[in-house]
């Protein structure tokens, strides 16, 4: 049974452009939810999003945005990249029945210069 | 803004000891869910524990939950040199639906 998947595995980029990150969930999960990890902190919330719809926002701005497809796999999508941006992204799942149980996978290192 | 603190940031420890970590968070919970992180990859899953446990174990591990203090410990015995990692603690605030909050986690050592 594969866990979360993400890709690319590592990206750079320069300020200004634009990036598209991807991330397939755990069978079964129907919720995916996307993750900033600046080094040395701790994870940041996104968005997330279930049913094909943005559920919930974190504090980003509206440079960040989303995508939901019919089998559950999920688009992240940052324009006008900063070298603010420059961290490790993370998608987690979850499922339908497991009290918010939220699985991560090996996340994409997004390097802005 | 962090709902989580880790204490400490930093612990060192030989193989065998125990670790013990903890979390403290400033608003009700759902839930609280600690991970583990090797070198700044993803985000593995250890425990979760409902807001009306007080106490769970699985495997080397055990977390307890105090609500009325608003905070958790994660207990690994008899580390492993293969428990050198970061651990977070997240929670999901009841008034910030599913979204996690971390915390700056905590850098285990344990060296043999």
């Amino acid at each position: 049974d594969a866990g979360v998947t993400q890709s690319p595995t590592h990206l750079i980029k320069t300020r200004g452009q634009q990036v598209t990150l991807r991330c397939s969930p755990k069978s079964g999960h129907d919720t995916v939810s996307w993750y900033q990890q600046a080094l040395g902190q701790g994870p940041q919330f996104i968005f997330q999003y279930y049913e094909e719809e943005e559920r919930q926002r974190g504090n980003f701005p509206d440079r960040f945005s989303g995508h939901q497809f019919p089998n559950y796999s999920s688009e992240l999508n940052v324009n006008a990249l900063l070298l603010g941006d420059s961290a490790l992204y993370l998608c987690a799942s979850s499922g339908p029945s497991s009290y918010n149980e939220q699985f991560f996978g090996p996340g994409t290192r997004l390097t802005v210069l | 803004s962090q709902q989580g603190e880790e204490d400490p940031q930093a612990l060192s420890i030989q193989e065998g000891e125990n670790a013990t970590m903890n979390c403290s968070y400033k608003t009700s919970i759902n839930n609280l869910q600690w991970y583990r992180q090797n070198s700044g990859r993803g985000l593995v899953h250890l425990i979760l524990i409902r807001s009306n446990e007080r106490e769970k174990h699985s495997g080397r591990l055990r977390v307890t939950l105090d609500t009325s203090k608003k905070s958790s410990s994660l207990l690994i015995t008899a580390s492993r040199a293969a428990d050198t990692a970061s651990y977070f603690c997240a929670t999901d605030a009841r008034q910030a639906g599913t979204a996690l909050i971390f915390g700056k986690g905590t850098t285990l050592s344990v060296s043999s």
